[in-house]
């Protein structure tokens, strides 16, 4: 069945850099786009945007799109969300989710930004 | 951005008894394909989000039949028939019609 397995909780200061992987399985990587969704503590769900696995090609939400980068090694199936310039308000969990219909989620990953 | 606006924020039901939530959207959700993609999401204490419904009212599989969706336009609700223990979670509801997809603030539902 499918499965998205992200990398463990980080801890980073302002100003770094993040990066989270995300290794699908149970399904054809190239078909279906990722898409990475955010949880901040008292903001709710944000969607910053997705990765076609097929193309490489991305689409960031205006608000993240001078700090995000998305990925993907097809080879091994994994896709990565970078968020550059970390700011205290992008402590959050960060998750993967398959599909336009986010049918399937990570377990996600925390990333606690502090001094 | 589209605005989604739920309430109540925080709901204290009773075992059994029903539960509403209300969404509205700052635009009509209506796509120009004329469908509208507005979708519930729960999530439970400790665990990721999950659809409950898709395009207003179409539960997913294995979501119990006491959760319902309905609405049109820009006014939603979730209503859940008979409240169980496992609803505990919050909340969210979600629009793809307009770019970016954008979501409610949630909505807490506990057990009284």
């Amino acid at each position: 069945q499918v499965q998205l397995v992200q990398s463990g909780a980080e801890v980073s200061e302002p100003g770094a850099s993040v990066k989270v992987s995300c290794k699908a399985s149970g399904y054809v990587f190239r078909d279906y786009y990722i898409h990475w969704l955010r949880l901040a503590p008292g903001r709710g769900l944000e969607w910053m945007g997705w990765i076609n696995p097929k193309s490489g090609g991305t689409s960031y939400v205006e608000k993240f799109e001078d700090r995000v980068i998305m990925t993907q090694d097809s080879s091994i199936t994994t896709a990565y969300m970078e968020l550059t310039r970390l700011r205290s308000d992008d402590t959050a969990v960060y998750y993967c989710v398959l599909g336009d219909s986010l049918d399937y989620w990570g377990p996600g990953t925390l990333v606690t930004v502090s001094s | 951005d589209v605005v989604m606006t739920q309430s109540p924020l925080s709901l204290s039901v009773t075992l059994g008894q029903s539960a509403s939530i209300s969404c509205t959207s700052s635009r009509s959700l209506v796509y120009s394909d004329g469908d509208t993609y507005l979708s519930w999401f729960q999530q439970r204490p400790g665990q990721s989000p999950r659809r409950l419904i898709s395009r207003v009212s179409y539960r997913e599989s294995g979501v119990p039949d006491r959760f319902s969706g309905s609405g049109s336009g820009s006014d939603f609700t979730l209503k859940i028939s008979s409240v169980a223990t496992e609803d505990v979670g919050i909340y969210y509801c979600m629009q793809g019609t307009h770019y970016p997809m954008t979501f409610g603030q949630g909505t807490k539902v506990e057990i009284k």
